[in-house]
């Protein structure tokens, strides 16, 4: 079965800083996509970012962008220029292609410093 | 929000009853899901609709069934209530499904607890 780990299970960084959320994952498929979801104290589980395991490019959304690295099966989150409203639980989250069922990692807890 | 009202927003039950959890969403979409969040475990998937009475199960489906007769409702009910299905129960929405890389939409959560 496939498992995805988030090594840290809290994070802190500096407003304006820039900060790397960790994930990796394991599997023997080559058919995958991997996801980015934040959830803030409201509980709402909200869509960061997302990619496509063919794809050799990063993805980017603003301020989040990326570091897949397929052989190594790691999928870390850096946030740049980070906010006060950046402060949730981030989660790493896998689906294997022609799969509905999304595997979510155990969280990391993000503090924003002002 | 992507148009998903979850029902209720919190529920205190006792063991061995019965309990339905309500999903509504007003964006016709496709695929609707059911997760349950706990400390330590992220969210788990427990069932999932691709359409009107399609469902299928997730990793952790055992004590628990779904229902949808409606694009617009899926409900989750949990036979006889345990302790150990205290949680927070999120339910979310896709158009096209996490296979066609539709994006989920989630809900905002239900608190169950069980005594």
């Amino acid at each position: 079965a496939q498992t995805v780990t988030q090594s840290q299970p809290e994070m802190s960084v500096q407003e304006a800083e820039t900060v790397t959320l960790s994930c990796t994952y394991d599997t023997s498929e080559s058919d995958y996509y991997l996801f980015w979801y934040k959830q803030p104290p409201s509980r709402q589980m909200i869509l960061v970012i997302r990619q496509e395991a063919y794809k050799q490019q990063n993805a980017t959304e603003n301020r989040f962008s990326v570091n897949f690295q397929k052989a190594a099966k790691s999928f870390s989150l850096k946030i740049s220029d980070s906010q006060l409203g950046d402060a949730a639980m981030y989660f790493c989250a896998y689906s294997q292609g022609g799969s509905e069922k999304l595997v979510f990692g155990k969280g990391t807890k993000l503090t924003v410093n002002p | 929000d992507a148009g998903i009202t979850q029902s209720p927003r919190h529920k205190v039950t006792e063991t061995g009853t019965p309990v339905t959890l309500r999903c509504h969403q007003t964006e016709n979409h496709r695929y609707m899901y059911w997760y349950r969040q706990d400390p330590g475990h992220g969210l788990r998937l427990i069932h999932y609709s691709y359409g009107v009475k399609d469902t299928d199960k997730g990793e952790v489906s055992d004590g628990y069934s779904v229902s949808r007769s409606k694009t617009e409702d899926f409900l989750l009910t949990l036979e006889s209530a345990t302790s150990s299905q205290t949680s927070v129960y999120f339910c979310a929405i896709s158009d096209w499904g996490i296979s066609y890389n539709s994006p989920l939409h989630f809900g905002n959560g239900t608190r169950l607890t069980v005594t």
